[in-house]
């Protein structure tokens, strides 16, 4: 089974573009998390879907934004660009309606760098 | 306050010795999960070990346990005879209830385990 593909695996952008992210997850996983990593922070978390919906979201400002489409696959958006943005991004999926006892599996991220 | 605590940035050890990374956490629920994952220098999350809060054994996964001290909160991941892959970030993470209708997972800061030859 292919594991959570990230699309692209390093991004360079200036302050003020747009970028999007992509993620597909595992075949028939139809949770999908994103999360933004940064050494001063660690991991934080920004939204989940679930079959298109989006069932949870972190504590970012609304230039994050992300969608499910229909086969599960996952993109988000980040507008207006600045520096503070630069991180790793990861995507992660996991099978269901999520549960204590499920676990992600994750892609191997977006390293997108601001300049 | 911190849900996840992971009080030792960096370990070092040594090739084929034993290490424990030390994970306490806080909840006030009763059912929780708690998990450990390894990151590479790649940058993939990989899951290593999963205990439940109702688990009565410490779960262990070939050379990977948790040591489960439920009534101190702590969830240590030890990691026997140590390979020089096993150098990596190592990060605790616990999935409580339900809060706002899905269980998001949260981290700790992470522990970076570096294995000498």
């Amino acid at each position: 089974k292919a594991g959570v593909t990230q699309t692209p695996r390093y991004l360079i952008k200036t302050r003020g573009q747009q970028v999007t992210l992509s993620c597909s997850p595992i075949s028939g996983h139809r949770s999908v998390s994103w999360y933004q990593q940064t050494p001063g922070q660690g991991l934080q978390f920004l939204f989940e879907y679930f079959s298109e919906t989006q069932r949870n979201k972190g504590n970012f400002p609304g230039r994050f934004s992300g969608r499910q489409f229909s086969n599960s696959r996952s993109e988000m958006n980040v507008s207006t660009l600045e520096l503070g943005d630069s991180a790793l991004y990861l995507c992660a999926s996991s099978p269901g309606l999520g549960a204590t006892n499920e676990k992600l599996f994750f892609g191997s991220g977006t390293q997108l760098s601001v300049l | 306050a911190q849900k996840i605590t992971q009080t030792q940035p960096g370990m070092f050890v040594q090739e084929k010795e034993a290490v424990t990374l030390d994970c306490t956490y806080d909840t006030s629920d009763q059912s929780y999960g708690l998990f450990w994952y390894k990151q590479p220098s790649s940058g993939e999350m990989i899951f290593l070990i999963y205990q439940g809060s109702y688990d009565e054994q410490n779960a262990t996964e070939g050379r990977y346990s948790l040591n489960f001290q439920k009534a101190r909160k702590s969830a240590n991941l030890v990691i026997s005879a140590s390979q020089l892959g096993d150098s990596a970030m190592y990060f605790c993470a616990m999935r409580e209830g339900p809060k706002g209708g899905s269980y998001i997972p949260t981290f700790g800061r992470g522990t970076s385990l570096i294995v000498h030859p």
